[in-house]
């Protein structure tokens, strides 16, 4: 089974309008992070937001927002007011095992596109 | 500033040829890891260090080598026994306490 699933391959979203991006996960750990990276065409892989499976709340960071669905193991992002500088792939991403866990895996990505 | 070193950022190999891609980090944590991406793919574990000295293969270690000398130091040789290495190498170190891991550039490898 996959760890990490990404059921959006591709997506276009309205520049200034808030876009998800989905994401589901498959862990019996107790303890997991959660992340968020940006990989725009240049290919470097940019962390945009971490959440931890005992956080209550949800995490933001700046435009960026997880929505943390732990019964639905679901973590999607939402980013708001969409600029063009988001067109990019987004990968979301596990870690398994705690916080000395090595155990990370990946999703296929979501390439975003924001239209003018 | 602190970060992560990938060089070279473009790579060209003949085929049977061995080629050593760097990494390195200021950022003083343990365990670094190596990646690789192949075109519309998400990413592939190759090796992982938790270490100075240590690591361990991941799901496609086969045809890669890694050394461990210095916690600042990861770098990955690409043998000639990988039988199809062109593709896009990441290198990423983990920080605490929440495990986030940060990324190099990217070294891409193309064999002519």
């Amino acid at each position: 089974a996959q760890k990490i699933t990404q059921t959006q391959p591709g997506m276009f979203v309205q520049e200034k309008e808030a876009v998800t991006l989905d994401c589901t996960y498959d862990t019996s750990d107790q303890s997991y992070g959660l992340f968020w990276y940006k990989q725009p065409s240049s290919g470097e892989m940019i962390f945009l937001i971490y959440q931890g499976s005992y956080d209550e709340q949800n995490a933001t960071e700046g435009r960026y927002s997880l929505n943390f669905q732990k019964a639905r193991k679901s973590a999607n992002l939402v980013i708001s007011a969409s600029q063009l500088g988001d067109s990019a792939m987004y990968f979301c991403a596990m870690r398994e095992g705690g916080w000395t866990g090595n155990q990370f895996y990946f999703g296929t990505g979501t390439s975003l596109t924001v239209i003018p | 500033d602190g970060g992560i070193t990938q060089s070279p950022k473009y790579l060209f190999r003949k085929e049977g040829q061995n080629v050593t891609l760097s990494c390195e980090q200021n950022l003083n944590h343990d365990a670094m890891y190596w990646y690789r991406q192949d075109p519309g793919q998400g990413l592939r574990l190759i090796y992982y260090s938790q270490i100075v000295n240590d690591f361990q293969k991941g799901d496609i270690a086969e045809g890669y080598s890694v050394s461990r000398e210095k916690k600042e130091s990861f770098p990955l040789t690409v043998t000639s026994a990988q039988k199809n290495p062109t593709a896009f190498y990441l290198c990423a170190s983990m920080g605490q306490p929440d495990g986030t891991q940060y990324f190099g550039p990217g070294t891409r490898l193309t064999v002519l």
